[in-house]
């Protein structure tokens, strides 16, 4: 099956600088790469999501890029500010869908004041 | 707020009970999906319903089963319950299976 992996485990970032977090994945016939934010408590809620017909996709602060040869993705977040302190977590599935989401363990960000 | 709503929000449940954790997707939503959060395990799949039918099956234990009914909300029934099934649960939805809205989760104690 699918393995996503993802890095680093933990970021801190100062307050306006930028933050990148990559995950690879293993199974090539993925092709929705979803990203998700989750603060403590709280439910992960997806925050940008791109699909293979695509390299980049960017909304305001927030970017994804994706290289299918590599088989990785990353998300970056320019001029972060300390509500950008969550963990994020990237995911893969097949079929352009959200079915089936694998999971990569998760980026403890901090964005420090 | 997503729209997706899970009740109950915790749990506190004796090992080898049996517990029915309930999914109401977003309003128009026809695809339901399960997953498990745990700290060893991350965010696991479990199952997936659209429109009423089992669509997809990740790492769900026989102890485990779902349903989503014909007004589209949805349940997880966890039986013979141990320990090491404490986690949240979230129950996710979207409109077809293009994207998953997360619920609030159940946190499920097991003592």
């Amino acid at each position: 099956g699918e393995n996503v992996e993802q890095h680093p485990s933990t970021l801190s970032v100062q307050e306006g600088d930028s933050a990148v977090i990559k995950c690879t994945y293993s199974d090539s016939a993925s092709n929705y790469f979803p990203w998700y934010k989750q603060e403590l408590g709280k439910r992960p809620q997806l925050i940008i999501d791109i699909r293979s017909n695509v390299g980049e996709k960017k909304d305001q602060r927030i970017a994804v890029t994706l290289n299918k040869t590599a088989k990785h993705f990353s998300l970056h977040i320019t001029e972060t500010q300390p509500e950008d302190s969550a963990v994020y977590f990237c995911a893969a599935s097949k079929g352009g869908s959200a079915r089936q989401l694998t999971f990569g363990s998760g980026t403890q960000l901090t964005v420090l004041p | 707020d997503s729209g997706v709503t899970q009740t109950p929000k915790h749990l506190i449940t004796a090992t080898g009970q049996r517990v029915t954790l309930r999914c109401s997707p977003r309003s128009g939503d026809l695809s339901v999906y399960w997953y498990q959060q745990s700290l060893d395990q991350g965010l696991q799949f479990l199952i997936q319903y659209y429109n009423g039918e089992e669509r997809a099956k990740g790492n769900i234990l026989e102890r485990f089963s779902a349903q989503q009914f014909p007004d589209l909300h949805s349940e997880l029934n966890l039986s013979s319950l141990e320990l090491g099934d404490s986690a949240l649960y979230f129950c996710a939805s979207g409109l077809r299976e293009t994207e998953a809205f997360f619920g609030q989760g159940t946190r499920l104690t097991v003592v």
